[in-house]
């Protein structure tokens, strides 16, 4: 596509439900940014995939949260038994090239946890 | 932890105002620093990627300057329109590393 599309835009769960975010990056990006951004904050950076290959997960902040890119093409952000403090927008980015070079963003998906 | 930090947090200014922000960042870890504009309900847009000392940028009325001796980076905006509300984030790609560390950004708002 065009652009770097995150489905859903908006998401509303009850605290303790699974979620799970889309990521369709541009066709043929090698590398795929998961971002966390809290209300007042910078976006603050969950994992990397080159690829198929999850090659960076520190940023992951409990096991309540996995990311898979399976074909190395669209991603899914899972969180499990979420938390109020999951509340945030979930931002998805890729290059074309290895590493951080310009990252083209998609708009977002904004979890709110009641 | 690397520390990017963005000043001021938030800024008001008239139409056909210049401004412009800061992006400090530690000097010691620098490999590319990013600047990107993020309007309300929109994508995150990539403005520059600077890299070298002294490397000025500029798109429009948009223009950008690079220190990464002293560790600042400045975004100026000539002549301010409506349409550049938004909020202004930089970013800091360090030598070791893949990811990119976002400042908190400065949120400006036009006023017509």
């Amino acid at each position: 596509g065009a652009g770097v599309s995150q489905s859903p835009r908006y998401k509303v769960a009850k605290r303790g439900q699974d979620v799970a975010l889309r990521c369709d990056p541009i066709s043929g990006h090698v590398s795929l940014f998961w971002y966390q951004q809290a209300l007042g904050q910078g976006p603050e950076f969950l994992t990397y995939f080159q690829n198929e290959a999850q090659l960076d997960k520190s940023g992951l902040p409990s096991d309540r949260f996995f990311a898979e890119r399976p074909e190395g093409s669209v991603s899914t952000l899972k969180i499990q038994r979420t938390q109020q403090e999951d509340s945030a927008v979930y931002l998805c980015a890729s290059s074309f090239s290895s590493g951080a070079n310009v990252l083209t963003f998609g708009a977002g998906s904004r979890l709110t946890v009641l | 932890i690397l520390n990017v930090e963005q000043s001021p947090q938030s800024l008001h200014v008239q139409e056909g105002d210049s401004t412009n922000f800061t992006c400090s960042f530690p000097s010691s870890n620098f490999y590319a620093l990013h600047w990107y504009r993020w309007e309300t309900a929109k994508s995150p847009e990539a403005l520059f990627v600077m890299t070298l000392n002294g490397d000025e940028k500029k798109k429009g009325r948009i223009s950008a300057t690079l220190n990464t001796k002293e560790g600042y980076s400045y975004l100026y905006i000539k002549g301010s329109q409506p349409e550049d509300s938004a909020t202004y984030l930089c970013a800091l790609l360090a030598p070791s590393g893949s990811r990119l560390t976002f400042g908190e950004g400065t949120q400006l708002t036009v006023n017509p």
